[in-house]
């Protein structure tokens, strides 16, 4: 059973770090591209951006270019969504989503989320 | 930056027919965007409709369908049900690795 697990709900206070996971298993996980998504608060989804783990090649939505971190350890099948600062607009759910590998360019598989509270 | 379009809201009858649509800030839609469809209910992981345009994700019923409707993708829901009552999201594939959610439609079954 293919399966996108997340790390767990994160509060944080602005100006600190952060890193989150999404650890893929019951697949290939070198041979999937893995998006992350964020959801603020009562809003819709934004495509932040998609890292492929076979050769860590990543792509960045303007909106998120510079903003965050998109990396991956494929020995542990896992992909990150990282900040070096959060900011209280951080404050949303994330979502780690796997993309079909067979050209036919939609998320077959989504995680549950990351919950990430950034507040003073 | 592209802008992809969608109704902010929605309503339609037990029973009765729907057509959501998405669209671009900039030019048309097409089958080259890979249009795909997402349902989220409030407080849950979205959930894959519609791929590649028309194709139904695994365990989606026939009711919901996907289509190009002039210069625009759209989500038919024929027999809507009350469950359907959600938030819809269409994605597009721009190119080179890079994907733009539309900012979703908010269905009322009533």
């Amino acid at each position: 059973e293919v399966q996108l697990v997340q790390s767990g709900a994160e509060v944080k206070k602005p100006g600190e770090s952060l890193k989150i996971s999404c650890k893929g298993s019951g697949y290939s996980f070198s041979t999937y591209w893995i998006a992350w998504v964020r959801q603020m608060p009562g809003k819709g989804l934004e495509w932040m951006g998609i890292i492929y783990p076979g050769d860590s090649d990543t792509r960045y939505s303007p909106s998120f270019q510079g903003q965050v971190t998109i990396s991956v350890d494929k020995s542990i099948t896992t992909a990150y969504l990282q900040w070096s600062s959060l900011k209280a607009s951080d404050t949303a759910m994330y979502y780690c989503a796997r993309q079909d590998p067979y050209g036919l360019y939609y998320f077959d598989n989504w995680g549950r989320g990351t919950l990430v509270t950034v507040s003073s | 930056q592209t802008v992809v379009t969608q109704e902010p809201s929605f309503s339609v009858s037990p029973g009765g027919k729907v057509t959501l649509t998405c669209g671009l800030s900039s030019g048309s839609v097409s089958t080259s965007y890979y249009p795909s469809w997402y349902q989220q209910t409030p407080g849950h992981t979205p959930r894959t409709l519609i791929y590649s345009t028309n194709t139904r994700s695994s365990g989606v019923p026939d009711r919901f369908s996907g289509s190009i409707l002039g210069n625009k993708a759209a989500l038919t829901i024929t027999g809507a049900q009350a469950e359907d009552e959600c938030d819809y999201y269409c994605a597009l594939y721009m190119g080179s690795g890079i994907w733009v959610f539309g900012g979703g439609t908010k269905l009322t079954v009533l």
